[in-house]
């Protein structure tokens, strides 16, 4: 199975900041990474699939970038609507599906 | 609206089980794969199963294989995932969630592009 590991597990920024997450898959995975967020009490939402493809309705602060077993995801500058947990996935091998372990951004 | 609704979470004792349920709305459920995702209270996204549009292909985490079956009924525009044997870390919000596919130079990226609000399932005595 292709293991999936965030970085930072949590951090603390302010409204503004300029915030990144990382993912390393555990093998090349090419660019079948997908970004999603989750707010305490919902659902995730997709926010970025195929590494850098912004889904529908996404605010274009939100941005992702890496191929093979590297990636990033770029929030230019935090608004408070976007704390919360984000979670990465990959779809390059399945099954299984298998999610990253989060990273919580938090209010400094 | 595209919506999701899950249903039939609860208490239920070590052993037993529960049949969760999905209903879709608002868009053509037959011609979506589906999936079953949980998460463990404060712990992260745990993928459970898949199904093929069509209800041929199925897959399963190894964790649940053998105890939870998946299934559809397009026709009624539900999903379907029957839990057995649980166990206390089966104790999770259970979501279903449609595949998203986009064609690309390289092949689909697959995504889970909506969700349900997740039906809870507790397993205690």
């Amino acid at each position: 199975d292709i293991q999936m590991t965030q970085s930072p597990s949590s951090l603390s920024a302010s409204v503004g900041d300029r915030v990144t997450i990382t993912c390393r898959a555990s093998q090349s995975i090419s660019g079948f990474l997908n970004w999603y967020q989750q707010k305490p009490g919902k659902a995730p939402k997709l926010l970025i699939y195929g590494a850098s493809s912004l889904q529908s309705g996404v605010p274009s602060r939100f941005s992702g970038s890496g191929s093979g077993t590297d990636f990033t995801l770029t929030i230019s500058s935090l608004q408070p609507e976007d704390f919360a947990t984000y979670y990465c996935q990959q779809s390059f091998t399945t099954p299984p599906i298998t999610f990253g372990g989060g990273t919580k951004v938090e209010i400094k | 609206e595209v919506q999701l609704v899950e249903s039939g979470g609860g208490l239920v004792q070590p052993g037993g089980s529960l049949r969760l349920s999905c209903v879709a709305s608002g868009f053509t459920f037959s011609s979506y794969e589906m999936n079953w995702v949980r998460q463990a209270p404060g712990k992260g996204l745990d993928w459970l199963s898949y199904i093929s549009s069509g209800g041929s292909s199925i897959d399963y985490a190894d964790s649940v294989k053998g105890r939870f079956t998946i299934s559809r009924d397009n026709a009624k525009n539900s999903l379907y995932l029957q839990v057995n044997s649980l166990r206390a870390e089966d104790t999770a919000v259970y979501y279903c969630a449609r595949t998203l596919a986009v064609a690309s130079l390289v092949g689909y990226y697959y995504g889970m592009d909506v969700w349900g609000q997740g039906t809870t399932v507790t397993v205690s005595s």
